[in-house]
């Protein structure tokens, strides 16, 4: 059965420091890859996506990028975070067109 | 641009009532549409898809329907239980999906 691991699942960090948030799917090939912020209050906003290795998708200009190295692991990173970078942070994977499936978030704090 | 809305934004009934969630987008071009479900600090766990072709969809105590057309969909869930508690999001799937803001359900025993 597919499984996805995000890790770490809460993060304080200070302003201007760098982030490395790291997901991996077990179970399926060739997944279609997500990575949605949820800030208090607000609603999930799509960040990235990718399609395949090295193929990634911005859907918000911001200071965060993604990468895609291997086929099953989504990498969200920045050189120097903002306050407003705080917010639950979520992976996530589906074939085309089909069922969404999450991981279990990354609480990040940015003081 | 879809725009999802969704009514009420939070809901309280006593264990054992029926209750409607309800769901609207503005884009009806869309492939499908799924009902999730959220814990408190957790992630989003997928309860139903409804593909754009069909009407209703159902699991357990739950049945999604989908008017395409009029741009609205609706969740019932039977005999709700306290551990029905939770924030349901609903998100059609156009160019990607849009989530709404979810209606936040509290069930009392």
């Amino acid at each position: 059965s597919q499984t996805i691991h995000q890790w770490p699942a809460t993060l304080v960090q200070p302003v201007g420091s760098p982030l490395s948030l790291e997901c991996t799917v077990e179970g399926t090939s060739n997944p279609n890859l997500y990575w949605y912020r949820q800030a208090a209050g607000r609603g999930l906003q799509l960040l990235f996506y990718s399609v395949g290795i090295g193929q990634i998708s911005s859907e918000v200009p911001q200071n965060l990028s993604a990468s895609r190295p291997q086929d099953r692991q989504f990498i969200l990173s920045s050189k120097k975070l903002l306050l407003s970078d705080s917010g639950f942070y979520l992976c996530a994977w589906s074939v085309f067109r089909e069922k969404l499936f999450f991981g279990s978030g990354t609480q990040l704090s940015v003081l | 641009k879809q725009e999802v809305t969704q009514i009420p934004a939070a809901l309280s009934v006593p264990e054992g009532e029926n209750l409607v969630l309800n769901c609207s987008f503005t884009d009806s071009a869309i492939y499908n549409l799924q009902w999730f479900r959220q814990d408190p600090g957790k992630g989003l766990t997928s309860l139903l898809l409804i593909q754009s072709s069909q009407r209703e969809q159902t699991s357990g105590r739950l049945n999604a329907s989908l008017d395409k057309s009029s741009g609205r969909s609706t969740l019932y869930i039977a005999a709700s239980q306290p551990g029905d508690s939770a924030t349901y999001l609903c998100a059609p799937h156009s160019r990607q999906l849009t989530f709404g803001s979810g209606t936040q359900l509290t069930v009392l025993p």
